[in-house]
């Protein structure tokens, strides 16, 4: 069982819809959550991190975790074209500088005009 | 600030053959990844430099992969001899704190 599942995708939604993106884990030890963000050819930029259960907002991103259920979201409000990209959790039992990040599969996601 | 640098960004080399990509970090940055992206899957980290030393090449296929990082700034991570499950996107990112931030990658098709 792999320690981070994520679904692949892909998602197609129209230009303003919300989105949602899961992951799911097994590792308990996981604290820090972490969701990039790869554009076709490009490499992974981090979007958003968050630290244990709850909810964290970003303009039109909110990332949310819940360590009971081990299961984190993504929520895309007001998406956009320019959000057409390759969504990818990541996870980690430290926060110092140095701990190993367990990414998902990625989702990938076209907003249509 | 600059970003994580990367050289080449492409690579077609036939199986067998040797390979080596380049990796400057950001500035100040002391820990140093290498990671395997295979088409559709999440980044696999390869090894983790903390400025010259390795802290993790758990996952790095020793009896062909090689890195090394030079007085704790750049870094090379080598092939020798290539296989074709070798085709992949190598990534290499740097972090000060959480999060890491990464490089454009270089991608290699084996034939």
């Amino acid at each position: 069982q792999k320690e981070v599942e994520q679904d692949p995708g892909p998602l197609s939604v129209p230009e303003g819809a919300i989105v949602s993106l899961n992951c799911t884990y097994s590792n308990s030890a996981f604290q820090y959550f972490m969701w990039y963000r790869q554009y076709s050819r490009k490499g992974p930029e981090l979007l958003m991190y968050t630290y244990s259960s709850g909810n964290k907002e970003d303009g039109r991103f909110t990332a949310q975790v819940d360590k009971s259920s081990k299961y984190i979201s993504l929520f895309i409000r007001d998406s956009q074209p320019s959000d057409s990209a390759t969504y990818l959790c990541a996870m980690s039992a430290s926060e110092t500088s140095g701990s190993r990040l367990t990414f998902g599969e990625g989702t990938q996601l076209t907003v249509n005009p | 600030e600059a970003g994580v640098a990367q050289s080449p960004r492409y690579k077609i080399i036939e199986k067998r053959q040797s390979v080596a990509f380049w990796c400057n970090p950001i500035s100040g940055h002391a820990t140093l990844y290498w990671y395997q992206q295979i088409l559709g899957q999440g980044p696999k980290l390869l090894i983790q430099f903390q400025n010259n030393g390795v802290v993790d090449d758990s996952q790095l296929p020793k009896d062909r992969f090689s890195a090394e990082r030079l007085k704790g700034v750049d870094s090379t991570l080598k092939i020798q001899p290539a296989k074709l499950e070798d085709s992949a996107v190598y990534l290499c990112a740097s972090s000060l704190v959480l999060g890491q931030y990464f490089g454009p990658g270089t991608r290699l098709t084996v034939t």
